[in-house]
């Protein structure tokens, strides 16, 4: 089973600043196969991210994805108010479909 | 737009079967290009990926589940299913289904149903 780990565990900014989120795999995965997700409290996980960089439909532009190999990147270029909320990394491309642990992004 | 609806009781006595059902509306559920899964969550904790099924019914599970779960589609009534079987506490969860989709993205799930907590408990 593939391994991802998110860094840091939660990060505290505040808005208007600039959001740097970590996914380590255990192996190399396919950009394709590497995706993001946004939960908020209550709510159902949102596909933010898939194929490493490509946006989903009506995700902002301060959202971006990078990364190849074990290394990605989440980056939210200036955080806003909605953007507060619990961050996955997925990879699809190896069954199980393994998930990230999560990183939490709270307002400092 | 594409909703999934998820279904099923929501408390399930432990050693018993957990059994939901997840009802697609908007769109195909026999389309090629895309599965159908099942991921949950336990309160506070991260998510995990259960398993996948086609709409020819062709499935896969994570392994850590497989000798439990079994999931089934019914393309006529637009539904797909999970049963877990012999549930403990540690199969109390919220519990999502959601479309898997490999037109755009390649296997990332796009669509998710709002969830439902299953709790397991005598």
């Amino acid at each position: 089973e593939i391994v991802l780990t998110q860094s840091p565990g939660t990060l505290s900014l505040s808005p208007g600043e600039r959001a740097t989120l970590s996914c380590r795999t255990s192996q190399s995965v396919t950009t394709t196969y590497l995706g993001w997700y946004q939960q908020k409290p209550g709510q159902a996980p949102r596909l933010l991210i898939y194929g490493a960089s490509t946006r989903a439909t009506g995700i902002p532009d301060r959202f971006s994805g990078s990364g190849s190999g074990t290394d990605f990147t989440l980056t939210i270029s200036r955080l806003e108010p909605e953007d507060f909320a619990v961050y996955y990394c997925q990879q699809y491309g190896t069954s199980p479909y393994s998930f990230g642990q999560g990183t939490k992004l709270q307002i400092k | 737009q594409l909703q999934l609806q998820e279904s099923g009781p929501r408390l399930v006595k432990p050693w018993e079967t957990l059994s939901l059902t997840c009802t697609v509306s908007g769109g195909s559920i026999s389309s090629t290009s895309y599965y159908w899964g099942w991921i949950r969550q336990p309160p506070g904790e991260g998510l995990e990926w259960i398993g996948s099924i086609y709409y020819s019914g062709s499935a896969s599970y994570t392994p850590s589940l497989e000798s439990r779960v079994t999931m089934s589609i019914d393309t006529s009534k637009r539904q797909f299913s999970l049963k877990v079987n012999s549930v403990t506490a540690a199969d109390t969860a919220v519990y999502y289904c959601a479309r898997q989709d490999y037109y755009y993205g390649s296997g990332s799930f796009d669509y998710w149903g709002q969830g439902v907590l299953v709790t397991v408990s005598s």
